[in-house]
């Protein structure tokens, strides 16, 4: 069984400072990880996806993946309001699609 | 832009009834999915399809059957709606155009009384 763990918040940061993601998973051959943002009453929406080991960057967001370690994190800088949602870390490891974390509830606070 | 359409956003259905949700994408993606999601839960896998006339159960099939008569379009049936049915359903895309990045629709809340 596949495993996609999150720390379910929430978690509280103040408006401007760094918010720091992370997800752990179970599948060592997961191959794709990905981010997805939810608003309240929302479906996801996807905000970043990473494949390779290392960091990759997207204007104020920084996906940070590390294979050896099963563990994939997602930074905000500069946190806005407007950031405040849950957080869906999903990965991906063959055709049946992507296994989801339950999510970390992410609040800016202004 | 890849759009996912669900057709019934809000739902209300009596127990014992026949329910039909409905679900089309623009892409011509291969694989598509149905998902509840419920606070505490997350997203679960209900069923998923990599082409047409193909199903592969989820993680959480029971009560629930599916339908994909054309490629487009991806059906979640509840053939007797429960109560313990109420949920949010998510239909979503992927194929290998995009990446394989799973494209969500928004959502079809059903309420089973």
């Amino acid at each position: 069984q596949k495993e996609v763990e999150q720390n379910s918040g929430p978690l509280s940061v103040p408006e401007g400072a760094i918010a720091s993601l992370n997800c752990t998973y179970s599948d060592r051959g997961s191959q794709s990880f990905f981010w997805y943002r939810q608003y309240s009453g929302k479906s996801p929406e996807l905000i970043m996806f990473i494949y390779s080991n290392g960091d990759k960057e997207d204007g104020r967001f920084t996906a940070q993946l590390n294979k050896a370690s099963q563990y994939v994190s997602l930074l905000i800088r500069d946190s806005q309001p407007s950031d405040s949602a849950t957080y869906l870390c999903a990965v991906n490891g063959g055709a049946d699609g992507l296994t989801f974390g339950k999510g970390t509830h992410l609040i800016i606070q202004p | 832009d890849v759009k996912v359409t669900q057709s019934s956003r809000y739902l209300v259905k009596r127990t014992g009834e026949k329910v039909f949700l409905e679900c089309v994408q623009d892409m011509d993606h291969e694989n598509m999915f149905w998902y509840r999601q419920d606070p505490g839960l997350g997203l679960r896998l209900i069923y998923f399809s990599y082409d047409v006339k193909m199903k592969e159960k989820g993680d959480i099939p029971e009560g629930y059957s599916v339908s994909r008569e054309k490629k487009e379009r991806f059906s979640l049936i509840l053939e007797s709606a429960s109560t313990n049915q109420t949920s949010m359903y998510l239909c979503a895309s992927t194929g290998p155009g995009s990446g394989n990045t799973i494209y969500f629709g928004e959502g079809s809340w059903l309420t089973v009384v």
